[in-house]
Formats: structure tokens, sequence, C-alpha cells
């Protein structure tokens, strides 16, 4: 079936030093979409990016989308405590036995910063 | 922003009890989505819906159902509760199933 890998599934790090997470889907994705889960609460949508190569920063965050359009990174410059949670890509995929998309999401990557 | 409101943050329940947990949303999104959510298993999905009374089975539908008799009314039934369905319930909306989704804050259910 279809999968999203994410790695790694762990990472700690001191504030102030940078942060990469890695998604790989099994199949090419028309998009990819990231979303960040602060500790007790829930993921809320950061950005979706569409086309090969595709790469969009939103302040110290950078979201890539690979050129054969089945990997995609995430990388923090310069973490800081309020980064803290578990970022999680999601790649659509069509459902078995329809003709409907479903989000499948990997397992995530909890990011811990410590001050 | 889609508001995604979900009925109860907590519940315990009784093994054996039928449980319903509600979800809403505010942004007539003709798509909903019911995931549950477990530590080393990440988020996966049990039901989705793409219309009223329309609905499709997800990863793991076993031992729920769901109801979307109104479109801004999404839910998720537990037929006969098992400890097992103990977990994080997460109701989501999205304009069009490949776009991004507006998540509920989360039903904790404990099954004992």
């Amino acid at each position: 079936g279809q999968q999203v890998m994410q790695i790694p599934q762990y990472q700690h790090v001191q504030e102030g030093e940078d942060f990469t997470t890695y998604c790989n889907s099994s199949t090419t994705l028309s998009n990819i979409q990231w979303y960040k889960q602060r500790p007790g609460g829930h993921p809320v949508f950061l950005i979706q990016l569409v086309k090969s190569g595709e790469v969009k920063k939103q302040k110290r965050l950078t979201f890539q989308f690979g050129e054969a359009k089945k990997n995609s990174s995430l990388h923090i410059t310069a973490t800081q405590t309020t980064d803290v949670g578990t970022y999680f890509c999601a790649g659509p995929y069509e459902n078995s036995g329809g003709s409907n998309y479903k989000l499948t999401f990997g397992k995530g990557t909890l990011l811990t910063v410590n001050p | 922003d889609v508001k995604v409101t979900q009925s109860s943050r907590y519940l315990v329940k009784r093994t054996g009890e039928k449980v319903f947990l509600e979800c809403v949303q505010d942004m007539d999104h003709e798509n909903m989505f019911w995931y549950r959510q477990d530590p080393g298993l990440g988020l996966r999905l049990i039901y989705f819906s793409y219309d009223v009374k329309m609905k499709e089975k997800g990863d793991i539908p076993e031992g729920y159902s769901v109801s979307r008799e109104k479109k801004e009314r999404f839910s998720l039934i537990l037929e006969s509760a098992s400890t097992n369905q103990t977990s994080m319930y997460l109701c989501a909306s999205s304009q069009k199933p490949g776009l991004g989704y507006g998540f509920g804050s989360g039903t904790r259910l404990t099954v004992v």
C-alpha cells in the first residue's frame, strides 16, 4: 500500500541549531503537505507544495519538494523553543476501492529543543 | 480559518458501550475525515466522507461506522467499544480531499 516514510523519528537540538526532517513516498505525489502538532495539541496545516523542485519559505522554515515529487524536506534554521512539536508530512493517495483521495501521513518527527 | 469542533475533549466509556463522537465544521467543506492517533503509529484514517450521506472506508474501519446526515456534521460511531479503541480521535475537514486539512482539537477516548 501507499506509504509515507519520515525520518528521523526523534530529534533533540540545542536552541539555535538547525533541524531537518525528511519525507519519502513510495509513489509520485500530486502534492505534499506539512503539519505541526504541538505537545497536547492537534495537527495544524503549515504548507502545501505542488510543483516539482518547489521551494517555499516561512520565516525560518524552508520546505522543499523533490524533482521526482516523491520526497520532501522541512528545514528549520536556528531553532527556538517555540519550534518544539511533531512535524508531519502527508500526501494524497487514491483510496483503494474508490476514486477519492485520502491524505496519508508520515509518522512524524518529534523535535525537542534544549534552551 | 476553518473551525472544526469536536464535542468532547475527554471521554471515558465502558467496554461494550455504543459511543458517538461528534464533529462539526463551519466552512461548508464537502470533505470530512476521522483519524485516530496512537504513539508510534501516527495518524491513521478510519473513515471519510466526500458528500452528505456518502462515506468511504479508510485504512482501519473495523469496529467503527460513521454518519453524515448534514454537510457540517460528521459522526464517528463505535458500535461496541473495546479497550483497543482507547485512543486520540481527530476529526478534519477540507475543501477537497487532496488539499490542506483543518483539524479539531481531538477527543481522547478511554475505554475501560
